[in-house]
Order: structure tokens, then C-alpha cells, then sequence
């Protein structure tokens, strides 16, 4: 079954640390995987979207990395901002306009 | 570019009822989705669009209907509410090829 599971649930760190996101999938055929954050009340924005071929990708302070063999991917926030506080989704795409999605991490930053 | 426009933002129907939530691209994308978000849960699909006139089913359609006459709108009808419906309701438009999906702002549905 397609499966996609992020770890942890939720975190809570201090603004200015850096931290890192887990996502573990059991997608196939793999297609690409994305990064989405969604603030509360709003809906998801992507971040990042990395094809098998890539192992890493930037945007601004986020860095998501991908192991295809492994089938893991994470996302990592370099000094945190309290308006990092939100959810962040991991989506994988099996195929064109088919996205399995994971449960996601919440996160808080406190000043 | 107004985006992925969706209203009502909030609703509360009691059982029994139906309703149409609305959504709205300017995009002039081909493809569009409705989600549910629940706690503890990933988006599940609800019904999708690949253009005007075409819809099939996604994961739950259970209870829900769509309809795509025009490009820009794919309005989501729920036939006769339930509690179990209660949740955050979000229509989404794909950029041609999958590249980039656009979501609404959601819409906050409790059934009582």
C-alpha cells in the first residue's frame, strides 16, 4: 500500500535553532516528492519538489534532501523565524497529477 | 492572478442538509481537485477534473457530487450532510504536467 509517514508529529524549538523533519515513504512508481508547508487556517504552499535523480534542494532556509534507495526524504530549517510555525506535508507523486500524501509535522517556534 | 479562490471560509449545516462549496482558478488550468483534511490524516481526494466536462472520483466520493462546466469553477455538492463530514475542505488547480499545485484557502465545514 502507498504509504507516506512523517516523524515527528509535532516539535517545538527555540527561534534562531536549526531542525530537521522526517519523511519515510513506500510509494511506487515514484515520481517526485514535494515539500508543502501549510500555516494555520490556509492552505498548503509548496516548498520544494525533488525528481529521483535529485538528492537535494534548496529554498531559502529550507533544504530538503532525498535518498530514492532508502526512500526517505527530510527537510531541514536553518535558523528559525517564528513564522517557520506551521505544518509541513511531504507528498510523494506516483505518477502525473496523482499525490500521496503524508499526515505532517507540526511545528512551533517560540521566541 | 487571484489563484485558487474557494468560499464560503466557514459553514455549519445541520444533518440532512446540502450545500455547494464553492471554488474558482484564474490560472486557466485544466486540472482540479477537492480535498478533506482531517486531524491525524493526509489530504484525501475527494473528486478531480482533467477539464470542463470531464470528473471522476478520488479516494472518498462517498456523499459528494462536482460538476465542470467551465474551466475557471468546479463547485463540490454535498448531497445530504453528515456529521462525519465535519472538516477543512480544500480545491486545488494543477499547472499543466503535474509541475506546481495551487491550493485554496479552505473551507471550515461542521455538521451537526
Amino acid at each position: 500500500k502507498n504509504q507516506v509517514e512523517q516523524s515527528p508529529q509535532s516539535l517545538i524549538i527555540l527561534e534562531g535553532k536549526n531542525c530537521t523533519l522526517q519523511c519515510n515513504y513506500t510509494v511506487s512508481p515514484f515520481s517526485n516528492l514535494r515539500w508543502y508547508k501549510q500555516d494555520t487556517g490556509r492552505g498548503p504552499v509548496s516548498l520544494t519538489i525533488m525528481t529521483f535523480s535529485e538528492n537535494t534542494k534548496s529554498n531559502g532556509r529550507y533544504t530538503a534532501t532525498l535518498d530514492a534507495d532508502t526512500k526517505q526524504s527530510s527537510l531541514h530549517i536553518t535558523a528559525s523565524q517564528l513564522s517557520d510555525s506551521a505544518s509541513y506535508i511531504c507528498v510523494v507523486t506516483p505518477g502525473t497529477y496523482k499525490y500521496i500524501f503524508g499526515t505532517g509535522t507540526r511545528l512551533k517556534v517560540l521566541a | 492572478n487571484a489563484g485558487v479562490t474557494q468560499t464560503p471560509k466557514f459553514q455549519v449545516l445541520k444533518t440532512g442538509q446540502s450545500m455547494t462549496l464553492q471554488c474558482a482558478q484564474d490560472m486557466n488550468h485544466e486540472y482540479m481537485s477537492w480535498y478533506r483534511q482531517d486531524p491525524g490524516m493526509g489530504l484525501r481526494l475527494i473528486h478531480y477534473s482533467v477539464g470542463a466536462g470531464i470528473t471522476d472520483q478520488g479516494e472518498v466520493p462517498n456523499g459528494y457530487n462536482v460538476s465542470r462546466s467551465t474551466t475557471e469553477d468546479f463547485p463540490l455538492r454535498l448531497l445530504s450532510a453528515a456529521p462525519s463530514q465535519t472538516s477543512v475542505y480544500f480545491c486545488a488547480s494543477i499547472s499543466a504536467g503535474g509541475e506546481t499545485q495551487y491550493f485554496g484557502p479552505g473551507t471550515r465545514l461542521l455538521v451537526l
